[in-house]
């Protein structure tokens, strides 16, 4: 069954640093979105891309935040110096219709900012 | 910007007994996404209401939306272990604004 797959599964990096994790997305799907989820708390959204653009994004996703499809596969989420409270897990989904289908989502990338 | 509550916050049944979760939505609900998310997992689609009074079954859970009330529930019938996890009920609004926002959870924890 296809999946959506994310990696890092698990990623440390210092306060500053620039983090990049990456998503396959399923290969039919046009729709594609970044979730996080800081510990205990509730999975909120960060941005949703399609046709090559951002077609939202919350007030999260601030100036600090990219994403990218840099080829017919990938699907990435760059965080360009990240912060202490960046440290959550990261969710990729994706999605045949976007805004009323059924969202895939990865397993997910821990990330943690020391 | 639409705010879900979900309760209860956490559930401990005994298996073999039915429960009922509860998603309520601040804003009218277009589309009312139920998943569950195992922990540390990734979110499982367990099923999807657009109609109000619309009811959806999948194995021994069952959702339903109240339009009206902004309201789901979800029932889950003779417990298993297997259900355990936490529930996340899902909502795009009425704006269509490509995007799902979720509620806070239930974590269902069975007892043996």
């Amino acid at each position: 069954e296809p999946e959506v797959t994310q990696t890092p599964s698990h990623q440390v990096t210092q306060m500053g640093q620039e983090v990049i994790l990456r998503c396959v997305p399923i290969s039919n799907h046009l729709y594609f979105y970044w979730y996080r989820q800081i510990l205990g708390q509730k999975v909120e959204f960060l941005v949703s891309f399609y046709n090559n653009e951002i077609s939202e994004k919350s007030e999260i996703f601030d100036d600090q935040f990219s994403v990218e499809r840099p080829d017919g596969s990938n699907f990435t989420l760059k965080i360009r110096s990240t912060k202490l409270e960046d440290s959550a897990m990261y969710f990729c989904a994706s999605s045949v219709a976007g805004g009323t289908g059924e969202l895939f989502f990865g397993e997910g990338s821990r990330l943690t900012v020391l | 910007s639409q705010e879900l509550e979900q309760s209860p916050q956490s559930l401990i049944v005994q298996e073999g007994k039915n429960l009922t979760i509860n998603c309520t939505s601040s804003k009218t609900l277009y589309g009312l996404y139920w998943y569950k998310q195992k922990y540390g997992e990734g979110l499982i689609f367990l099923m999807m209401l657009q109609k109000g009074g619309e009811e959806k079954s999948h194995e021994k859970i069952t959702a339903k939306l109240d339009e009206k009330k902004q309201q789901s529930s979800l029932h889950i019938t003779a417990s298993q272990p297997s259900h355990a996890g936490i529930y996340l009920c899902g909502a795009e609004s009425m704006n269509r604004d490509d995007k799902i926002i979720f509620g806070k959870g239930t974590r269902l924890h069975i007892l043996p």
